[in-house]
């Protein structure tokens, strides 16, 4: 069973430039979620989805955006890349919306980003 | 504001028993989730609490205590798998998961 698919899962990336990072989930959920994980700091939601067609943002959502297009796919974009964003950032699902559901949170492996 | 409390980093010894607490701080609560993270993974879901008391799952069990703003993770028996970062989230009147940075646990032989 896949789970999550995140790609990729590192990425050396110049400032300035636009990158998206892809999320694909086979659970059928209907809750996804970006989040950047710091050293030192908590998991920092980005934006998240609670169903396909519909966003919205989370704590740090400058400089990112997203889309749901369909169920399966979560894809994050950063339009101008900066060093700020050099982070290690998480997709994940959840079935749990509104506090219907298990609330168990699956995470992908991971996109590890460094901008220079 | 939001906030969640644990501690950053603790030490303990194989076959021994350790407890992680979190106290949190959220607008409105809907439970509290424990995680396991090792180092460079994803991080793996433990346990959810929405009513006081004891949850005992195997060789982990999780405390939740509303009144006070606290929940523990007890880890007994310890093995050195066990070496990972916990993470503790809380749940507000959202939905939103708010996450503590983790607690670091480092068992020693």
């Amino acid at each position: 069973t896949a789970g999550i698919t995140q790609a990729p899962t590192s990425q050396i990336l110049a400032a300035g430039r636009s990158m998206t990072l892809r999320c694909t989930q086979d659970m059928r959920h209907n809750a996804m979620y970006w989040y950047r994980q710091d050293l030192g700091l908590g998991l920092r939601l980005i934006h998240y989805s609670n169903t396909a067609g519909t966003t919205g943002k989370g704590e740090v959502p400058d400089g990112y955006s997203v889309s749901r297009a369909n169920t399966d796919d979560f894809p994050l974009t950063l339009a101008s890349a900066v060093p700020s964003q050099t982070s290690v950032y998480f997709c994940a699902s959840s079935d749990w919306v509104g506090g219907f559901g298990t609330g168990e949170l699956f995470f992908g492996e991971g996109s590890r980003l460094t901008v220079l | 504001g939001q906030n969640i409390d644990q501690p950053t980093e603790m030490t303990a010894t194989e076959g021994a028993i350790v407890q992680i607490n979190c106290t949190y701080q959220t607008s409105g609560f809907n439970g509290l989730f424990w995680y396991q993270q090792h180092a460079g993974e994803a991080p793996t879901f433990l346990s959810y609490n929405v009513l006081d008391g004891l949850e005992e799952k195997g060789r982990f069990s999780s405390f939740l205590s509303r009144s006070k703003g606290y929940s523990y993770l007890l880890l007994k028996e310890l093995q050195m798998k066990d070496s990972a970062s916990y993470l503790c989230a809380g749940v507000d009147s959202n939905y939103q998961l708010i996450w503590g940075a983790g607690t670091k646990l480092i068992i020693k032989p």
